[in-house]
């Protein structure tokens, strides 16, 4: 497809329990991000890749938290010992360089019960 | 600490009239800021963006004004249709650091 696509579009997970959620990422665009929104706020920042490397996690909020780009497409985030408030939409974005205009898939959304 | 602030968590509007949006931002080494859209169960699609070295820019009925002295942008649609309504995200970047964003507001465009 042409634009982000994010799988799963809905996960209901127990607490404690691991879960991984998948972003393709526009052909080509270089820089992916990770964003998180809880009801009633904006996209909060998690981590940014530029091609295969992390070059900022600072968002991340605990080492519960880990995502991967190996080759440079297609990114996982990573949720271990997922707890209640980890509930949120997870949306994914991505650009053609760093900063700049970035182009959201329509997120995942976490449910922990 | 918020560095980019939308403070209105909802505007209505009636159709045809002019819709205003409000952005203010603290970090001085914001130098482009975005207007994102966002309806019910999708993502954020983009909508007007503006460097700091304009004041404003315009697309169609979408335009945004960038104040730097004051550190705050606003997004005018004018006329403001039905489809417009929907949850409106202002976001701002700094040199090559990822989009910053603000909680939103809310457009109701009432016919």
């Amino acid at each position: 497809g042409a634009g982000v696509s994010q799988t799963p579009s809905n996960k209901v997970t127990e607490k404690g329990k691991y879960v991984e959620l998948r972003c393709d990422p526009i052909s080509g665009h270089t820089a992916l991000y990770w964003y998180r929104q809880s009801l009633g706020q904006g996209p909060e920042f998690l981590i940014y890749f530029q091609g295969t490397g992390a070059a900022d996690d600072s968002g991340l909020p605990n080492d519960r938290f880990f995502a991967v780009r190996p080759e440079g497409s297609v990114s996982t985030l990573k949720i271990q010992r997922t707890e209640r408030g980890d509930s949120a939409v997870y949306l994914c974005a991505s650009s053609l360089g760093q900063g700049g205009r970035a182009f959201f898939g329509q997120g995942t959304r976490l449910t922990v019960v | 600490d918020q560095q980019v602030k939308q403070n209105s968590p909802s505007l209505s509007v009636q159709e045809g009239r002019i819709s205003i949006l409000n952005c203010d931002y603290t970090n001085s080494m914001f130098d482009y800021f975005l207007w994102y859209k966002k309806y019910p169960a999708e993502g954020p699609t983009f909508l007007i963006s503006i460097s700091s070295i304009k004041d404003k820019n315009e697309d169609g009925r979408f335009t945004v004004f960038l104040n730097k002295s004051a550190k705050h942008l606003s997004l005018h649609i004018v006329p403001s249709q039905p489809g417009d309504s929907a949850v409106y995200f202002c976001a701002a970047s700094g040199g090559n650091t990822p989009l910053v964003f603000g909680k939103g507001t809310r457009l109701s465009v009432i016919a």
